[in-house]
């Protein structure tokens, strides 16, 4: 089954640790994305990659980091400069680079993520 | 990032009735508006891509149009099943997605 995983689905860490997130694609897909949501917000844009070794800064950056060593992963670190950690975190891929405008995307089904 | 707008926040419909619901954008700088539904316990689905001007696509009893001159994208449901319920999210994209807060619909049956 073609898809996107992400693991674990329930986080839980204390204030001042860094947590890192799955993502994993077995689609193909260049590109792959991170989202936050926090309630009746809609998703915004935390980093995104277009290609392996590569990656840009979404529109909430700060606070976390992100690698592309290898096309099918895409982790998420979580680290303690996040001041707002607690929020529920989607993952998502896309066929092509070059279609960010146009190209549907596959979303994982989320890590929710609790500092205490 | 795009101000996106879409209204209502949440609706109830009665199984078998019709609804419809709006996404609001800045219409200058777009290149197209995706539309996904994301039920309860599951990932969000993609439902449309649209990119022209009074496009209108359609899957089963789900359609929607596009105005970009305009900013506004409505979404219809016809005949409201309970496995229509979910929340309905629009991202028009400039060069990345930018999404609503999402229509959240719940059809009683």
């Amino acid at each position: 089954d073609g898809g996107i995983t992400q693991s674990p689905k329930y986080l839980f860490r204390k204030e001042g640790q860094n947590v890192t997130l799955s993502c994993e694609q077995n689609l193909n897909h260049d590109a792959m994305y991170w989202y936050r949501q926090d309630p009746g917000q809609g998703l915004r844009l935390i980093y995104y990659s277009q290609i392996v070794n590569d990656f840009q800064k979404g529109d909430i950056a700060e606070g976390y980091s992100v690698s592309r060593e290898k096309k099918e992963s895409f982790p998420l670190t979580v680290t303690s400069a996040q001041k707002n950690p607690t929020a529920f975190y989607l993952c998502a891929s896309s066929i092509t680079s070059g279609g960010l405008s146009y190209n549907e995307q596959f979303f994982g089904p989320g890590t929710r993520l609790t500092v205490l | 990032i795009l101000n996106v707008e879409q209204s209502p926040q949440s609706l109830h419909v009665q199984e078998g009735d019709s609804t419809n619901f709006t996404c609001s954008f800045p219409s200058s700088n777009f290149y197209a508006l995706h539309w996904y539904r994301w039920e309860t316990a599951k990932s969000p689905e993609a439902l449309f891509v649209m990119t022209l001007n009074g496009d209108e696509k359609k899957k089963g009893r789900i359609s929607a149009t596009l105005n970009t001159k305009e900013g506004y994208s409505y979404l219809y449901i016809k005949g409201s099943q309970p496995e229509d319920s979910a929340t309905y999210l629009c991202a028009p994209n400039d060069y990345k997605l930018s999404f609503g807060a999402g229509t959240t619909v719940t059809v009683r049956a």
